[in-house]
C-alpha cells in the first residue's frame, strides 16, 4: 500500500518558473526520498532526507521535511523543459522498514 | 560502477501463458533487490523484495512469484498470466532497505 501522497497530481509551468511539489505521509519515517521518472523509463534517485533533517539542497533542487506535519516539499528552481517528468516521494516507514512510493506529480515545463 | 540490467524491454503475452522476467545487477555484492509494478500514470506497487539469496518477501498476494537463485539475479515469474498482470514492471537494487534505490529501465508487459 502507498505511504506517501504527492500533491498536485499534475503541474504545468513555463520554463524559468519554479515548481513546487508536496508529499504527505501517514506514519513515522526514518527517511524520505524523491525520485524522478521520465516517461517509460525507470526511476532516478534525486535526494534523500533523513527524519532529523529539515532541508537539503542539490543543484536546483531543494527539499524540505516537516515531521510534525508529516510532509515534504520538492522545489525545482529555474525550471527547464528537460525537467518535464513525473516526480515521486518514497518513505521508509519505521514500522515496515521498506520503501513506499506515492502516486507522483506529473510536471510539464513548457519552453 | 554498479549497473542494473532488466529484460526484455517489452513483452506481449497471451492470457494463461507463463512469464519470466530477469534482472541482474553488476558491480556490487549482496544487494537488496526489488520488483515493482506500475499501472499507467500511477505510482509503484511493491511486489517482492529480497535481502539475500533465497530470501523473498511478498507484499501482494497474486499469481506472481519471485526467486533469487544467485546473489545478483532476481527473477519474476508466473505460471499463468491474467489480463490484470499487464503493466510496467521495474526491478531495483539498493545497498540496504533505507538507502536510495537504483532502477532498471523496466519491462512493459501487455497481456492479450
Amino acid at each position: 500500500s502507498q505511504q506517501g501522497e504527492e500533491d498536485p497530481q499534475a503541474l504545468s509551468i513555463q520554463e524559468g518558473e519554479n515548481a513546487t511539489m508536496n508529499c504527505s505521509y501517514k506514519t513515522s519515517i526514518n527517511n524520505l526520498q524523491w525520485y524522478r521518472q521520465n516517461s517509460g523509463r525507470g526511476l532516478v534517485h534525486l535526494i534523500l532526507i533523513r527524519s532529523n533533517e529539515r532541508e537539503k539542497h542539490s543543484g536546483r533542487l531543494r527539499v524540505t521535511l516537516d515531521t510534525s506535519k508529516k510532509s515534504s516539499s520538492l522545489l525545482i528552481t529555474a525550471s527547464r523543459a528537460a525537467d518535464t517528468a513525473s516526480y515521486f516521494c518514497a518513505t521508509d516507514a519505521e514500522r515496515n522498514n521498506d520503501m513506499r512510493f506515492g502516486a507522483g506529480t506529473r510536471l510539464t515545463v513548457k519552453p | 560502477s554498479q549497473t542494473i540490467h532488466q529484460w526484455p524491454a517489452t513483452l506481449v503475452q497471451p492470457v494463461g501463458s507463463p512469464l519470466s522476467l530477469e534482472c541482474t545487477v553488476e558491480g556490487t555484492s549482496n544487494p537488496n533487490l526489488y520488483w515493482y509494478r506500475q499501472a499507467a500514470g500511477r505510482g509503484l506497487q511493491l511486489l517482492f523484495y529480497s535481502v539475500g539469496i533465497g530470501q523473498i518477501s511478498s507484499e501482494v498476494p497474486q499469481n506472481l512469484s519471485a526467486s533469487r537463485p544467485q546473489d545478483r539475479q532476481f527473477i519474476l515469474s508466473s505460471k499463468k498470466l491474467l489480463l490484470s498482470d499487464s503493466g510496467f514492471y521495474l526491478c531495483a537494487w539498493s545497498v540496504s532497505l533505507d538507502q536510495p534505490q537504483h532502477f532498471g529501465d523496466g519491462t512493459r508487459l501487455s497481456i492479450l
